[in-house]
């Protein structure tokens, strides 16, 4: 099955410092990554939907130069945290859309997860 | 206002019964509903897809059903098991990859 990766799986960091978090997808190419963002005990929420080649699309109310997005290939997205502050303390999970076949099947495989903390 | 409630919120059950979860949602228009799995610190992975002429899926003990009529869905643990104990999180897709997520249910089966 289609599998996606993510890089970190944990990070702590000072505040004010950049941290840079990977989504690979490792057995197909993904035209499209989605970023969300996951508070305890609540749902994923989306932050934006990255295209490889092209600018990212920002959900309402994120910051699109605090969190910055890099979709440079097919099976590379990468989301950094710039001037991490603890309220950016979170779990980020990447998605991603199988190009051939993900948007017939409206299916996007999921990454682990990163969680981040921010002290 | 396109929405998806689950309920309950949390469950507890004892290892080998039965539970179901429920998943209500507004979203329109309808393209698919997926139950997912996420154990802690995991990302989801999902569990049933079903479109709209679909009333039941089974993966294993897991069985989904839907009425897109009352836009209601069920997912039925058969004989849980320790490792059932996770967050179900019921998504409901209006096409395109535009997914509206619920905000789950935590399961939690004991010994």
């Amino acid at each position: 099955g289609a599998v996606v990766s993510q890089h970190p799986s944990r990070v702590i960091c000072k505040s004010g410092t950049s941290v840079k978090i990977e989504c690979r997808s490792l057995d197909f190419q993904a035209t499209t990554m989605f970023w969300y963002r996951q508070f305890p005990k609540q749902s994923l929420m989306l932050m934006a939907t990255s295209n490889e080649g092209s600018k990212a699309t920002y959900e309402q109310g994120v910051e699109k130069d605090k969190f910055l997005i890099n979709h440079a290939s097919l099976t590379l997205s990468t989301l950094t945290v710039t001037s991490a502050h603890p309220e950016d303390s979170s779990f980020y999970i990447c998605s991603a859309r199988d190009h051939l076949t993900g948007f017939e099947t409206d299916t996007q495989y999921f990454g682990p997860g990163t969680r981040l903390t921010v002290l | 206002k396109n929405q998806v409630e689950q309920s309950p919120q949390s469950l507890i059950i004892l290892e080998g019964k039965n539970c179901t979860l429920q998943c209500n949602y507004t979203v329109s228009p309808f393209s698919n509903l997926r139950w997912y799995k996420q154990d802690t610190g995991r990302g989801p992975v999902s569990l049933t897809i079903m479109t709209f002429s679909e009333n039941t899926k089974s993966n294993g003990r897991y069985t989904a059903t839907l009425d897109a009529d009352t836009k209601q869905s069920s997912l039925h643990i058969t004989a849980s098991q320790l490792s059932d104990s996770a967050s179900y999180i019921c998504v409901v897709s209006t096409g395109a990859n535009n997914l509206f997520f619920g905000t789950g249910t935590r399961l939690t089966v004991i010994p």
